[in-house]
């Protein structure tokens, strides 16, 4: 079965910190998709970012960047200069083919995101 | 709208009711999840269409869970005789379902409380 490991159940840090969470993921598939959702308060889970298996390059898009390692099986989420806006629980998740050929989601408990001023 | 929608955003139930919660996905998505998510955890899957087709309900969690999309767009998800067990947030998200796509796309979620 898949899993999806986040290890940091809750993380503070103050603003302009940088801060990395981390996500361990399990699949015996050998194509998969890696994704990050932020959920904050209001509840609604906001997409962030897909990664292709075959695709380990790492990605950056403003202050955000991902690190996908293949081989210690992590897609570990960095927010630099961290701010209060970034406050909010992030999930990190895995594809997998659904019975009927969907991709359903696995994902992780979640890491809490505070940032202080 | 743009997103996916879904209603109530709130609901209340005695133990023993029934309830159905509606998900409208993005117009022309293929794809349809639900997933439910309890506190303090990460959403769990609970079915899967494709049009009007329910092609995976490994999720579900017992016999009173049922799901349907009968013309292929808007989904219901029926949970009879609500147990407090249930109370949970009931996420509904869907996709186009081609696989070089964007992913799921969620809506803002029912959350169900079980008295």
């Amino acid at each position: 079965a898949q899993k999806v490991t986040q290890a940091q159940t809750e993380i503070s840090v103050v603003e302009k910190e940088d801060v990395t969470l981390d996500c361990v993921y399990e699949t015996r598939d050998t194509t998969y998709y890696l994704f990050w959702y932020k959920q904050p308060p209001s509840g609604e889970l906001v997409f962030l970012i897909r990664r292709n298996s075959f695709d380990e390059q790492n990605e950056i898009s403003g202050r955000y960047s991902w690190n996908f390692q293949k081989s210690t099986s992590s897609f570990n989420f960095t927010i630099t200069a961290s701010q209060v806006v970034d406050s909010a629980v992030y999930f990190c998740a895995l594809s997998e083919n659904s019975e009927g050929g969907g991709n359903k989601l696995t994902f992780g408990t979640g890491t809490q995101l505070k940032v202080e001023l | 709208g743009a997103g996916v929608s879904q209603s109530p955003r709130y609901k209340v139930a005695k133990r023993g009711q029934d309830v159905a919660l509606r998900c409208d996905p993005i117009s022309g998505h293929v794809s349809l999840f639900w997933y439910q998510q309890a506190l303090g955890q990460g959403p769990e899957f609970l079915t899967y269409f494709q049009n009007e087709a329910q092609l995976d309900k490994s999720g579900l969690p017992s016999d009173r869970f049922f799901a349907e999309r009968p013309e292929g767009s808007v989904s219901t998800l029926k949970i009879q005789r609500t147990q407090q067990e249930d109370s949970a947030v009931y996420l509904c998200a869907s996709s186009t379902g081609l696989a070089g796509g964007p992913g799921q796309f969620f809506g803002p979620g029912t959350r169900l409380t079980v008295l």
